[in-house]
């Protein structure tokens, strides 16, 4: 059964540091997503992506991140210069389209902690 | 704006007792509801969903009824399973984002 892939699992990065969080989303799903999980907190939308373009963006969504498709198959989330508070657990989703009735499918997620 | 509340946890059961968690959402217009569980060290995983009022959708033994009247999703499973321990997640879609409930922690023991 084809799934979303993440790397890595657990990234350690010092404050001020810039982080590139991979996925691999379902090979023809053509919506893309990022959320995240403050630890004890409630999984929060990030942005998502459509035809190399971001459709939609939360407020956490600032100019420290960015999201690419740098080719064919990865979909990639980056932190330009981390502060603590952007510890989290960072899912990775996709969908086949970008209906409200689509299911988004997860991945395994990328524990991101900055020091 | 829309939202999900869940019932607190953890929720902790014999095996074979019955699961309620309860999931009532705030919405305008008709969004999706489904509800995610998340195992030990796993991702987010799709239990089940319904796209309508009065649908049901069923998995694995859970089921959920969308109820448009009481804004509900409520979960259930008739046995539980010390397997079942887990996170659950209620969720709805708002455009093309989930907004998710804030989970349940379920604990099964034999």
């Amino acid at each position: 059964e084809p799934e979303v892939t993440q790397t890595p699992s657990h990234q350690v990065t010092q404050m001020g540091q810039e982080v590139i969080l991979r996925c691999v989303p379902i090979s023809n799903h053509l919506y893309f997503y990022w959320y995240r999980q403050i630890l004890g907190q409630k999984v929060e939308f990030l942005v998502s992506f459509y035809n190399n373009e971001i459709s939609e963006k939360s407020e956490i969504f600032d100019d420290q991140f960015s999201v690419e498709r740098p080719d064919g198959s990865n979909f990639t989330l980056k932190i330009r210069s981390t502060k603590l508070e952007d510890s989290a657990m960072y899912f990775c989703a996709s969908s086949e389209a970008g209906l409200s009735t689509d299911t988004q499918y997860f991945g395994p997620g990328t524990r991101l902690t900055v020091l | 704006g829309n939202s999900v509340t869940q019932m607190e946890g953890p929720v902790t059961l014999s095996e074979e007792a019955f699961l309620t968690i309860n999931c009532t959402y705030t919405a305008t217009g008709y969004p999706s509801l489904f509800w995610y569980v998340q195992y030990p060290g796993e991702g987010l995983q799709l239990l089940l969903k319904a796209t309508k009022a009065d649908d049901k959708g069923s998995n694995k033994g859970f089921e959920a009824t969308y109820r448009k009247e009481t804004t509900s999703f409520h979960l259930e499973k008739g046995s539980v399973q010390v397997s079942d321990s887990a996170v659950y997640f209620c969720a709805l879609s708002e455009s093309r984002k989930l907004i998710f409930g804030a989970g349940t922690r379920l604990a099964v023991h034999p």
